[in-house]
């Protein structure tokens, strides 16, 4: 199957500063991927479809200014959480969508666990 | 209303029990159904899709009733490496957008 990962797996920061979280299809070319969010205990929560070349789209509630996503290539996608808060601190995880029928399997990365300090 | 609701659980049973879950979901719009499984701390694995016509996978078999828009899993012959939180998940088609249930635990004990 199609490969995704994500790079840092941990990160610990304090808080105030701002965190990079990459996320990169191996096998494949992905002209949309998924980031999501996920608190302990708590289901996964879409933040934001990143799409290739142009701006992402956010779901309700989910500040654009604090989670920048830039999807500057077919293989990567990047999301930055700026000045980044205890409240911040979460289970990042990216996803793309399949290449092969039924085209709607997602590929989930590994994920990123963030914890502010 | 949440998009997917799912009992938390835990279910806690012994090996070789079999056990059942059910979701909900609340946009009739919704065109494909998934179980994922995911381990503590580790990215959620696609466990089956899910079809009107109900499909099995060796223990696992999956049915969908669009009518009363509810899914159920069923896990025969659980196994110790069966413990983990099943995820129920629907895509409504825009754009590959997956909408998650908060998930249902299981714990299988010798």
């Amino acid at each position: 199957g199609a490969v995704v990962s994500q790079h840092p797996s941990r990160v610990i920061c304090k808080s105030g500063t701002s965190v990079k979280i990459e996320c990169r299809s191996l096998d494949f070319q992905a002209t949309t991927m998924f980031w999501y969010r996920q608190f302990p205990k708590q289901s996964l929560m879409l933040m934001a479809t990143s799409n290739e070349g142009s701006k992402a789209t956010y779901e309700q509630g989910v500040e654009k200014d604090k989670f920048l996503i830039n999807h500057a290539s077919l293989t990567l996608s990047t999301l930055t959480v700026t000045s980044a808060h205890p409240e911040d601190s979460s289970f990042y995880i990216c996803s793309a969508p399949g290449t092969k029928r039924p085209y709607n399997e997602q590929f989930f990365g590994p994920g990123t666990r963030l914890t502010v300090l | 209303r949440k998009e997917v609701e799912q009992d938390p659980g835990p279910f806690n049973v012994p090996e070789g029990a079999t056990v059942a879950f059910n979701c909900t979901y609340s946009n009739s719009a919704s065109q494909s159904f998934f179980w994922y499984r995911q381990d503590c701390r580790k990215e959620p694995k696609l466990l089956m899709s899910v079809y009107s016509s109900g499909n099995e996978d060796g223990r696992f078999t999956a049915q969908l009733n669009r009518a009363s828009q509810y899914i159920s899993l069923l896990i025969r012959d659980s196994k110790l490496s069966d413990s983990a939180t099943y995820l129920c998940v629907v895509n409504r088609g825009n754009f590959n957008k997956f909408y998650f249930g908060s998930g249902t635990k299981l714990n299988v004990k010798p």
